[in-house]
């Protein structure tokens, strides 16, 4: 099974500011990588695939990098509405994985 | 408009049966995947399984075969998930999501609003 490890677990940012989020595989999955954002008591919601095409109606400030085994989900200037945790995610044969988030809350 | 809809929050004690469920709309349900995905409280997202309607071929994670079971009635355009013997560490919400077509394969495109069961004598 393929391993996906997040960091940092917690990011601390404010309004306006650049948000990095790393998500690590234990093993290459080429660009087959997906980011979810959920929000307390809403369902995950998809917004980028294939590691970097941004999902139907997803803003522009969100952008995904990497292939292989390192991604970078970035959001240029974070919005009050962005402040959620985000999951990354990978199919390997019949196995979907999910890392274990990172929070991206308001400092 | 594609929709996913479950079934309602359920309290049960433990060693009793459950069945939950999601019902797809708005799309071709014998067409798509349909996965189930556990959230435990304040944790992450876990893959338990994977159904396409369309002839019931079903996949397992090893983490939960054998701990649950995966259906679905397509006549009514809708997925299962099922325990014959709940434990109190089966509490969580619960969500069913779409598997998404072709180049989207490898996600899950469309989400439920997820069953919350809570297992506790």
């Amino acid at each position: 099974e393929i391993v996906l490890t997040q960091s940092p677990a917690t990011l601390s940012l404010s309004p306006g500011e650049r948000a990095t989020l790393s998500c690590r595989a234990s093993q290459s999955v080429s660009s087959y990588l997906a980011w979810y954002q959920q929000k307390p008591g809403q369902a995950p919601r998809l917004l980028i695939y294939d590691a970097s095409n941004r999902a139907t109606g997803i803003p522009a400030r969100f952008s995904g990098s990497g292939s292989g085994t390192d991604f970078t989900l970035t959001i240029s200037s974070l919005e009050p509405e962005d402040f959620a945790v985000y999951y990354c995610q990978q199919r390997s044969n019949w196995s979907w994985t999910f890392g274990q988030g990172t929070k991206v809350e308001i400092k | 408009e594609v929709q996913l809809v479950q079934s309602g929050a359920e309290v049960k004690k433990p060693g009793e049966s459950l069945k939950i469920s999601c019902k797809g709309s708005g799309y071709s349900f014998t067409s798509y995947w349909i996965g189930w995905v556990r959230q435990m409280p304040g944790k992450g997202l876990e893959w338990m399984g994977i159904i396409y309607p369309g002839d019931s071929d079903t996949r397992y994670s090893p983490s939960f075969q054998g701990q649950v079971t995966i259906s679905a009635d397509k006549s009514i355009s809708t997925a299962y998930l099922q325990w014959s013997s709940l434990k109190a560490s089966d509490t969580a919400m619960y969500y069913c999501a779409r598997r998404g077509p072709g180049e989207f394969g490898n996600y899950f495109d469309y989400w439920g609003q997820g069953t919350l069961v809570t297992v506790s004598s």
